[in-house]
């Protein structure tokens, strides 16, 4: 079965403040990627990782980057949190190009 | 790049009816369609997939049926129970190599009603 878990299921920041939010898979999955979830605009893609040390943004980067120095370890950071970036972060991972298999999210609060 | 429309945003259905969620998307090169089923609290599954060379999938009540032509892609859950309370995604992307980029819809809550 595969694993993928997220440091934190909720997660209250203040403004400015540097976050780090933190997706482990056991799976040995060459792809991970960071989607934030709100509502009525889906899954958002904001960065996503084909391989150690590879990133590459995806649709909504802004305000973001992201880590990634062991396989199984994707880190998504956010430099200067703002109350905009109060949000659901889901982390997913896959092997292949299709089925991609998510962790539990992260539900951050920036006040 | 990509732009997936879902619709409805919600839907009530009886027990035992039929529910459609229908997607358009942008991009003629997309080749593959997933959907993904979020019940509450829980993490996003994928519950079944679409590739471009194939018209209709079928498994057990659920089906997807893709018009390539029209770019746009169904959802279909016959004999709605209880258990299929909750968000389903579709999503859209071209697979060009070993990653996909998923652009995803704005989600469907669906609620079945006993």
């Amino acid at each position: 079965d595969v694993k993928v878990t997220q440091s934190s299921r909720y997660l209250v920041k203040r403004t400015g403040e540097k976050v780090f939010l933190e997706c482990v898979q056991d799976m040995d999955h060459e792809n991970m990627f960071w989607y934030r979830q709100d509502p009525g605009l889906g899954l958002r893609l904001i960065y996503f990782s084909y391989d150690v040390k590879m990133k590459e943004k995806g649709d909504i980067p802004e305000g973001y980057s992201v880590s990634r120095e062991k396989k199984e370890r994707f880190s998504l950071i956010l430099e200067s949190a703002s109350t905009n970036q109060t949000s659901m972060y889901l982390c997913a991972s896959s092997r292949t190009a299709y089925e991609q298999y998510f962790g539990p999210g992260t539900r951050l609060t920036v006040t | 790049g990509e732009n997936v429309e879902q619709h409805p945003s919600t839907l009530s259905v009886q027990e035992g009816d039929s529910a459609v969620i229908k997607c358009t998307y942008s991009d003629s090169a997309s080749n593959y369609f997933p959907w993904y089923k979020q019940e509450l609290g829980k993490r996003p599954q994928l519950i079944i997939d679409i590739r471009s060379n194939v018209g209709e999938k079928k498994d057990q009540r659920i089906a997807v049926t893709l018009n390539k032509t029209a770019k746009h892609f169904s959802l279909h859950i016959t004999e709605t129970q209880p258990e299929d309370s909750a968000v389903y995604f579709c999503a859209a992307t071209e697979i060009k190599a070993a990653v996909n980029k998923l652009t995803f819809g704005g989600g469907t809550r669906v609620l079945v009603k006993p």
